[in-house]
């Protein structure tokens, strides 16, 4: 079975600042992995998503995620982020054999000024 | 495009009511997906239909109920409802369930408590 662990429950940051989401994974078989945004009261957008080819991954609103097979990574980064990226942030992932989408717990960013 | 829409926005039942949440997408999409979202749980997933005419359990379907109404519509029904089942429910749709280039597309959310 698949699995996702989001280390961190909250991140606070201060605007214009650099922040790194971390998100692990579990599985024995190839995977494909996606990051979702979820604005308060709202559903959720996907930011981005690694099927194949390069490990470096451009999303929306200047997010990027790295993968990384052999530290089973796929962390979300920004260089400066602004107070409107507050929101809960999710790493899901689903292999290609096993077609569930698993969601990690969730991160909360805390953009303050 | 309205993309994935979810009726109600909001609902308060007692212990022991029946409900049914709605759920409708305008993408020719032809997967669709039932999710709930619990504090420090993330989403876990509780009912989907690959295709119309399929339905098919997730990983929480215990006390719940779904119909694939045709391609466009997916409910979802608490047939009994207990305070275990407080929760935000998502509905969601893709392309083809199980495809490489598969994304599902969220909608806002039903808040239910039940008291």
């Amino acid at each position: 079975a698949q699995s996702v662990t989001q280390l961190d429950s909250q991140v606070p940051v201060f605007e214009e600042a650099p922040v790194e989401l971390r998100c692990n994974y579990s599985s024995s078989v190839s995977v494909y992995l996606f990051w979702y945004v979820q604005y308060p009261n709202q559903g959720l957008q996907l930011l981005l998503k690694y099927l194949s080819g390069s490990t470096l991954v451009k999303g929306i609103n200047g997010f990027e995620a790295e993968f990384n097979k052999s530290q089973t990574s796929f962390h979300l980064r920004k260089p400066s982020v602004h107070i409107s990226d507050t929101a809960e942030y999710f790493c899901a992932v689903r292999n290609t054999g096993f077609q569930k989408l698993v969601f990690g717990t969730g991160t909360r960013l805390l953009v303050s000024p | 495009n309205a993309g994935v829409t979810q009726t109600p926005k909001f609902q308060v039942l007692k212990t022991g009511q029946s409900m049914t949440l709605q759920c409708a997408q305008d993408m020719n999409h032809n997967s669709m997906y039932w999710y709930r979202q619990d504090p420090g749980m993330g989403l876990r997933l509780i009912y989907y239909s690959a295709s119309e005419g399929t339905t098919d359990k997730g990983e929480v379907p215990n006390g719940y109920n779904v119909s694939r109404l045709n391609k466009r519509e997916f409910s979802l029904r608490l047939e009994s409802a207990a305070p275990s089942q407080t929760s935000v429910y998502f509905c969601a749709s893709s392309e083809v369930h199980g495809t490489v280039q598969e994304t599902q597309y969220f909608g806002p959310g039903t808040r239910l408590l039940v008291l």
